[in-house]
């Protein structure tokens, strides 16, 4: 059974970094590309990054609201992908969610990190 | 950059009925590219449709997707209780990599 389970979300105000985790397993995690996924509370979903198998670069892409504050990172050796967050906004408010990738579209989702940008 | 345009905002049908969910894209899209989701309250979202028409695993054969272009529809036959939730569209791009549309929420009449 495919399991994500992501950590680290919380309070932080603006101008702060964050670091969240999202440990994985039931499938071969080093072939996997990752991603992240943000939602506004009452909000839709918003596509934050991207990051690929070492084995096609392990290149990252990110969405254009969080590009060059938000990095994305891996560990396969610990089967977990990281989302480092600095210089927050309080715009960037939402419940992260750690996801698989399947070629153009999701096919797992973890439970999900509230993250609370504020003062 | 693709926008993507779900209708109705919000469904409200009745156990049994058939609720048929649009997506519509600001410029066309191939097939493959096309995703649907559903995400009930404090849960998070599932995949249920992708490359346009084909069902995830253990999706229901009740959900039923279609479309080519630039419309794209989500089809429930017979609705059960549990179907009552938000239904979002995705299609993978260039710049942002995935798009979501706004969402159409169903519920129960």
């Amino acid at each position: 059974e495919v399991q994500l389970v992501e950590s680290g979300g919380g309070l932080v105000e603006p101008g702060g970094s964050l670091r969240l985790s999202c440990t994985a397993s039931g499938f071969t995690f080093s072939n996997a590309w990752m991603s992240w996924v943000r939602q506004a509370p009452g909000k839709g979903l918003e596509w934050v990054g991207r990051i690929k198998r070492k084995s096609d670069g392990g290149t990252t892409e990110y969405a254009a609201p969080v590009k060059g504050r938000f990095t994305i990172s891996r560990d396969d050796s610990k089967n977990t992908v990281y989302l480092q967050m600095n210089s927050l906004k309080t715009e960037d408010t939402a419940v992260y969610y750690c996801t698989k990738l399947s070629v153009y579209q999701i096919d797992y989702w973890g439970q999900g990190t509230l993250v609370t940008v504020s003062s | 950059e693709i926008v993507l345009t779900q209708s109705p905002g919000t469904l409200s049908l009745s156990p049994g009925e058939r609720a048929t969910l649009s997506c519509r894209a600001s410029q066309s899209i191939s097939s493959n590219y096309l995703a649907w989701y559903q995400q009930k309250p404090g849960q998070a979202p599932r995949l249920l449709i992708y490359g346009a028409s084909t069902r995830a695993t253990g999706v229901p054969d009740r959900f039923s997707g279609s479309g080519s272009g630039t419309g794209f529809t989500l089809t429930i036959s017979g609705l059960e209780p549990e179907d009552f939730a938000v239904y979002y569209c995705q299609q993978f791009g260039s710049s942002p990599l995935y798009t979501f549309g706004p969402g159409t929420k169903l519920d129960i009449k």
